[in-house]
């Protein structure tokens, strides 16, 4: 049974501080990692994406892979309140026709 | 930005009726898949869809579900006879691939599909 585990949260942060949002993931094998954002009633929308172990920074995200202890993390600086919302790990399994797992996800706030 | 587009966005249904939800994914894209989010839960793969076959499937996708890419543009769910249990939100998404490492999957809006 392949896994994704996330803090359901809520993470609440106040407006400019760094979030914080952790994955952790069962399989070994797996070689792709997503995070998206959902707000209440919308559709996941991918805020970044990462293959390799290290950090790979976009505007305000950065996301960090550790495949030896199988946990990715998302960091957001200078939150905004417009962050507030859930935040989904998702892992790509390729040989199971590219299909994504997705975490329980993790309910962000950010206060102002 | 190309988008993937569905519809319609709202299907009220009577159970044991058959629904068809229709998406059209990004023109350049060349993997279909279809999840499902029922309300408080997480995003469920359904099914992945490449070169005109199913590519995978989830022990969701019974029977009861098929998929279809009629034309070049359209890709569709149907549920032959709808359960009460089949009331969620159902995502298309697709994507591209390129040798070992996997394009995003894009998602569109999804349509809310309620079962009465």
């Amino acid at each position: 049974q392949k896994e994704v585990e996330q803090n359901s949260g809520p993470l609440s942060v106040p407006e400019g501080a760094i979030a914080s949002l952790n994955c952790t993931y069962s399989d070994r094998g797996s070689q792709s990692f997503f995070w998206y954002r959902q707000y209440s009633g919308k559709s996941p929308e991918l805020i970044m994406f990462i293959y390799s172990n290290g950090d790979k920074e976009d505007g305000r995200f950065t996301a960090q892979l550790n495949k030896a202890s199988q946990y990715v993390s998302l960091l957001i600086r200078d939150s905004q309140p417009s962050d507030s919302a859930t935040y989904l790990c998702a892992v790509n399994y390729m040989e199971y026709g590219n299909k994504l797992v997705f975490g329980a996800g993790t309910i962000l706030r950010v206060k102002s | 930005e190309p988008e993937v587009t569905q519809t319609p966005s709202h299907q009220v249904t009577q159970m044991g009726q058959e629904v068809i939800l229709r998406c059209v994914p990004i023109s350049n894209h060349l993997y279909f898949y279809w999840y499902r989010q029922i309300l408080g839960q997480k995003v469920e793969f359904l099914v992945s869809f490449y070169n005109n076959e199913i590519s995978e499937k989830s022990e969701i996708f019974d029977d009861q579900f098929s998929v279809e890419r009629p034309d070049g543009s359209n890709f569709t769910l149907k549920i032959r006879s709808t359960k009460l249990e089949d009331s969620a939100m159902y995502f298309c998404a697709s994507s591209v691939r390129t040798g070992y490492s996997n394009q995003p999957q894009h998602f569109g809006d999804g349509t809310r599909l309620s079962i009465l």
